[in-house]
């Protein structure tokens, strides 16, 4: 199985809501990203999980929080987004953190309203 | 700041042509990728080069690195319409290869 699954494909939030978006991969990989990608621009590395720990945080605000409950899963709770927070929230995995090739999600497409 | 700028930044060929696209990168790296994006999808990983190799192939892919220029080309052979998609290059950072910074990517349109 070399497919990493995000749910959900689409959601509209308003600016007070509460969400998260959801990554999970049965690959047994050990590394984990968050990206953010703006129409015809290249992802932007948001975080990364390295064994479950939070290696890398890309000053991103605080309205994002990750969460790696467990080496398959990658969570990022949305709150009290802006409506230039709407992109393409992209999930993706490797075997290990840095050295490999990463397998990417679909991606959630995010409308803040 | 941006690790890779690519270039050109669209492309349109017909299909059974030749496409070459090439990223120039500013720092040393340990290796560089090429992911291929189809329009609002997740990237695929078409290949990865060592910061010691200089060239390597992919079924109708070939890549090449220069450390020296700070740069690499993807070539795509023979391209078909199915090859439609952006292409982005890929590096870590010499000093922080946990990090992958993506290009700014080639559009490429193959006519039919």
């Amino acid at each position: 199985d070399t497919e990493v699954t995000q749910t959900p494909k689409h959601l509209v939030m308003g600016m007070t809501n509460k969400k998260s978006l959801k990554c999970e991969q049965h690959m047994g990989h050990r590394a984990m990203y968050w990206y953010k990608q703006k129409a015809k621009k290249p992802p932007e590395l948001m975080f990364v999980y390295s064994y479950e720990k939070l290696s890398i945080n890309e000053s991103v605000p605080s309205r994002f929080s990750p969460e790696c409950p467990n080496s398959s899963l990658l969570n990022l709770h949305l709150h009290a987004l802006q409506p230039e927070d709407s992109a393409l929230y992209l999930c993706a995995s490797s075997r290990l953190a840095g050295v490999d090739e990463q397998y990417f999600g679909p991606g959630t497409r995010l409308t803040v309203t | 700041s941006q690790q890779g700028e690519e270039d050109p930044q669209a492309l349109s060929i017909q299909e059974g042509e030749n496409a070459t696209m090439n990223c120039s990168y500013k720092t040393s790296i340990n290796n560089l990728q090429w992911y291929r994006q189809n329009s609002g999808r997740g990237l695929v990983h078409l290949i990865l080069i060592r910061s010691n190799e200089r060239e390597k192939h992919s079924g109708r892919l070939r890549v090449t690195l220069d450390t020296s220029k700070k740069s690499s080309s993807l070539l795509i052979t023979a391209s078909r319409a199915a090859d439609t998609a952006s292409y982005f290059c890929a590096t870590d950072e010499d000093y922080n290869t946990d990090k992958l910074i993506f290009g700014t990517g080639t559009r490429l349109q193959v006519f039919p």
